[in-house]
């Protein structure tokens, strides 16, 4: 069975820093590319960042460039997402999900909040 | 950026009757090299990630009732719910994995009527 597990989010303050992790099991995590989306409250679904199989391309919204940096392990069968300068704005719930050309399963979420 | 709109915001259907969701893109997400529509659907209902309904505009994931069906090629396309259940009281999105930026729509809430 195909599982993605997040851990990671929390309570920071602006200009904070923040590691969300997407630990995947069930499959050959080495093979899909990943994305990370978010959603912050009772808004719709924004792409934040996605890395290739063996993490030599990445991309980047323009919201979270230069601040975000996307990650993979594949020994450890995990994707990362480091967040820094963090703000307001980044409020939201944040998604892992894998690519089989379409986003066939998704991390159950976890709730970033930057606030002071 | 391909942009993605949706219509309706908000629906509200009766049971037992079909509900249809269009979706736009600002330009095509067809690739003439393989004739393939990269237009997904998901469904998300409160405090759940999105779930995945159809994918290649037309294709039935796995354990999706058949009641939903999506259409459409290029730069429209709709999704089905040919009588809606009390269960499928969600959100739903259209998404392009068409180019990088992957976008969504803004979301289209279906009630009940």
């Amino acid at each position: 069975e195909v599982q993605l597990v997040q851990s990671g989010g929390g309570l920071v303050q602006p200009g904070g820093s923040l590691r969300l992790s997407c630990a995947a099991s069930g499959y050959t995590f080495s093979s899909h590319w990943m994305h990370w989306v978010r959603q912050a409250p009772g808004k719709g679904l924004m792409w934040v960042s996605y890395i290739n199989t063996d993490g030599s391309a990445t991309a980047y919204a323009d919201s979270v460039k230069g601040r975000f940096t996307i990650s993979r392990d594949n020994a450890k069968n995990t994707l990362y997402l480091q967040m820094n300068s963090l703000r307001a704005e980044d409020t939201a719930v944040y998604y892992c999900a894998r690519t089989n050309d379409a986003w066939d399963y998704w991390g159950q979420g976890t709730l970033v909040t930057v606030s002071s | 950026d391909i942009v993605m709109t949706q219509s309706p915001d908000s629906l509200a259907v009766s049971l037992d009757e079909r509900a249809t969701i269009s979706c736009k893109s600002s330009q095509t997400v067809l690739d003439s090299s393989n004739n393939k529509n990269y237009l997904s659907w998901f469904q998300q209902k409160p405090g759940q990630p999105p779930r995945l309904l159809i994918s290649w505009a037309s294709t039935r994931e796995s354990g999706v009732p058949d009641r939903f069906s999506g259409s459409g090629s290029g730069t429209d396309f709709t999704l089905t719910i040919s009588s809606l259940q009390a269960a499928d009281v969600a959100v739903y999105y259209c998404q392009q994995y068409y180019d990088i930026p992957r976008t969504f729509g803004q979301g289209t809430k279906l009630e009940i009527k």
